[in-house]
């Protein structure tokens, strides 16, 4: 157990729309980040924040949108929802940057039918 | 961004059997970390090793920073070592960890 918790384990919705997911840093921890992975595209980075800042960002769309609340705990939302957003999410956190050792949550496995 | 090449792409063993993962990448890194994806999908951090050797059970690792790549190697291998193995390293001047493509270990009893 990584100490990342995500909500829910498993999702499945319709295409256009609108969906939320949630992670809980370890204990201790001010960096959290968002991982896609599909099939076609591998496991890619979405977006890192740091104590309530947006820190990075990759490869994500713009229909998705994240933030960090106070608390340090992490959602991600997804809207417009289509058959390609099929994939598992995963959050991971660290210490504090991303020269840290990322530890990552079991995932959000996200169908969009 | 950095590319990540990762050899072979699928391995298959017996059980007992030894292994090295290769894994080699473009650009001088801040950070590289192992992970294990095992058959439910959950990601488990292997090594944390930007550079040098660590051990840590049937399972060390290497990176040459210099020559930039890192080994995983596995010895006295179990069923239960099957699934992917990533490499992500985290280039110098990047925030982010980029996955290789993985390699697939299937250790046959």
């Amino acid at each position: 157990d990584s100490g990342v918790t995500q909500t829910p384990k498993h999702l499945i919705t319709a295409t256009g729309q609108r969906v939320t997911l949630r992670c809980s840093p370890r204990s201790g921890d001010l960096s959290v980040y968002w991982y896609q992975q599909s099939l076609d595209q591998g496991l890619q980075f979405l977006i890192q924040y740091y104590n309530g800042e947006e820190r990075a960002k990759g490869n994500i769309l713009e229909r998705f949108s994240a933030q960090q609340f106070p608390d340090l705990h992490s959602e991600l939302n997804l809207s417009s929802l289509e058959l390609g957003d099929s994939a598992l999410y995963f959050c991971a956190s660290s210490a504090a940057g991303s020269t840290d050792t990322q530890y990552f949550g079991p995932g959000t496995r996200l169908t969009v039918l | 961004g950095i590319q990540v090449e990762q050899s072979p792409p699928d391995l298959i063993l017996q059980e007992g059997a030894n292994s090295t993962l290769r894994c080699n990448f473009s650009d001088s890194v801040n950070n590289l970390q192992w992970f294990h994806q095992n058959p439910w999908g959950q990601l488990i951090n292997l090594f944390y090793i930007p550079s040098g050797t660590k051990q840590n059970g049937r399972l060390s690792a290497t990176t040459v920073a210099t020559e930039r790549y890192s080994l995983l190697y596995i010895s006295s291998s179990q069923t239960t070592d099957s699934g992917v193995y990533f490499c992500a390293p985290q280039a110098s001047n990047d925030y982010k960890l980029s996955f290789g493509a993985g390699t697939t270990v299937t250790v046959r009893a």
